[in-house]
């Protein structure tokens, strides 16, 4: 049983396109993040929630937006897709991040996404 | 603001040599530490940590130790194997904060 799953694994669209990736995970986790991995493989991260609140917002276009359902899943739409979105998105989750947990994440297998 | 850097890649290593990665960190506080490694077509996965200075961690013939003098947290194998090409990250995280990675670093061993 996968701990933290994405889907779709692959996702290739053309500019202007809106798109969604969507995170699951089994684990009973508090906090689930976003994370963009470009070419050189260098990780940032996007957006972070905890119980349904999103308690981390880097400096993001808007025109991402993470979706909370429910804390099992995180789910990220993006909108009007530039040829600069090309990247691996990764989801990730943790124990609670604000009562201070600074333990192992733990990371799905991420969604590489290409914009032509 | 809390920040890590490691050293550049691609690291190219013969199976069976000694590796070594450099990092080192700014933080604020006491932050744990960790180092976490990323195969090919997966999403990262702990490798090991320490939470205080002078803690070693280890896993998988894979050992660093947490140097607070230094701010230093080298990861460090004493015979590499093919299997172990992947992509190392150094990271930290202080209390109640976002881990923070630094830019990983490429290892390719050659058979």
């Amino acid at each position: 049983d996968t701990a933290v799953s994405q889907t779709p694994k692959y996702l290739v669209t053309q500019m202007g396109n809106d798109k969604s990736i969507k995170c699951e995970q089994n684990l009973g986790h508090d906090t689930m993040y976003w994370y963009k991995q470009d070419s050189k493989k260098f990780l940032k991260i996007m957006f972070s929630y905890n119980n349904k609140e999103l308690i981390i917002n880097e400096t993001v276009p808007n025109r991402f937006s993470p979706k909370s359902p429910d804390k099992a899943h995180l789910n990220l739409h993006i909108n009007s897709l530039e040829l600069g979105d090309s990247a691996v998105y990764f989801c990730a989750s943790s124990q609670d991040l604000t009562s201070g947990y600074t333990g192992e994440l733990f990371f799905g297998e991420g969604s590489r996404l290409t914009v032509l | 603001g809390n920040s890590v850097t490691q050293m550049e890649g691609p690291v190219t290593l013969s199976e069976e040599a000694f590796l070594t990665i450099n990092c080192t960190y700014t933080a604020t506080g006491y932050p744990s530490l960790f180092w976490y490694v990323q195969y090919p077509g997966e999403g990262l996965q702990l490798l090991l940590k320490a939470t205080k200075a002078d803690d070693k961690g280890s896993n998988k013939g894979f050992e660093a130790t947490y140097r607070k003098e230094t701010t230093s947290f080298h990861l460090e194998k004493g015979s590499v194997q093919v299997s172990d090409s992947a992509v190392y990250f150094c990271a930290l995280s202080a209390r109640g904060n976002k881990l923070v990675f630094g830019a990983g670093t490429i290892l390719r061993v050659k058979s």
